[in-house]
């Protein structure tokens, strides 16, 4: 069974700096494009950014919220996703999902881990 | 950007109701479309893919269609499994955008 487990969520002042982590298994990590979509308390999801897989380059995409403050990076050696997130602001505040290529034929969702942006 | 405008935000039904909820693209997207129900506390699932694609495992009583720049989601008899909270998602060019959202509540 497909299965994506979030990491590294927690609580941090406005400016600062959170990496996410996404552990991936049963399928070939590799193969795929990953995407992160965020979720704020209440509202809407809102696509954050995706990676390719290495014979697309690995290259990224990101919404124009975060482009220039986050950055998605992949390990296939460890089928680990990343997102560094840098300079963050309150509405950032989401939680946060990985997702097996929200554009293929069939997508797999984490559980989502919770940014809390505050002071 | 590609603004996807969904309607209704809310919908108030009763269980055997049937129910349509629509999503317009500010431009033209193909069928490069999905439609996805969330309910509270959890990840979101997608129903339906390329527009009026049923993933695996999804009831018949889901249906999707359109092109272009409108489409529709269509439940043919609502169960008391279906009130959630329902958003389309074009992947048609980037960045991927999605609807605001349509929650589905029993009358």
């Amino acid at each position: 069974e497909v299965l994506l487990v979030e990491s590294g969520g927690g609580l941090v002042q406005p400016g600062g700096s959170l990496r996410l982590s996404c552990a991936a298994s049963a399928f070939i990590f590799s193969d795929y494009y990953m995407d992160w979509v965020r979720q704020a308390p209440g509202k809407g999801l809102e696509w954050v950014g995706r990676i390719r897989n290495k014979p697309n380059s690995y290259t990224t995409e990101y919404a124009a919220s975060v482009k220039g403050r986050f950055t998605i990076s992949r390990d296939d050696s460890s089928n680990s996703l990343f997102l560094q997130m840098n300079s963050l602001k309150t509405e950032d505040t989401a939680v946060y999902y990985c997702v097996r290529d929200l554009t293929g034929r069939t997508d797999y969702w984490g559980q989502g881990t919770l940014v809390t942006v505050s002071s | 950007d590609i603004q996807m405008t969904q309607s209704p935000s809310f919908l108030s039904a009763s269980v055997g109701d049937r129910v349509t909820i629509t999503c317009r693209a500010s431009q033209g997207i193909r069928v490069d479309l999905g439609w996805y129900q969330q309910k509270p506390g959890k990840a979101p699932t997608r129903l339906i893919y390329a527009t009026s694609n049923l993933q695996s495992g999804v009831p018949s009583r889901f249906s999707g269609s359109g092109s272009g720049t409108e489409f529709t989601l269509t439940i043919s008899s609502l169960q008391p499994e279906d009130f959630a909270t329902y958003y389309c998602l074009q992947h048609y060019s980037y960045p991927i955008t999605l609807g605001q959202g349509t929650r589905l509540e029993i009358k």
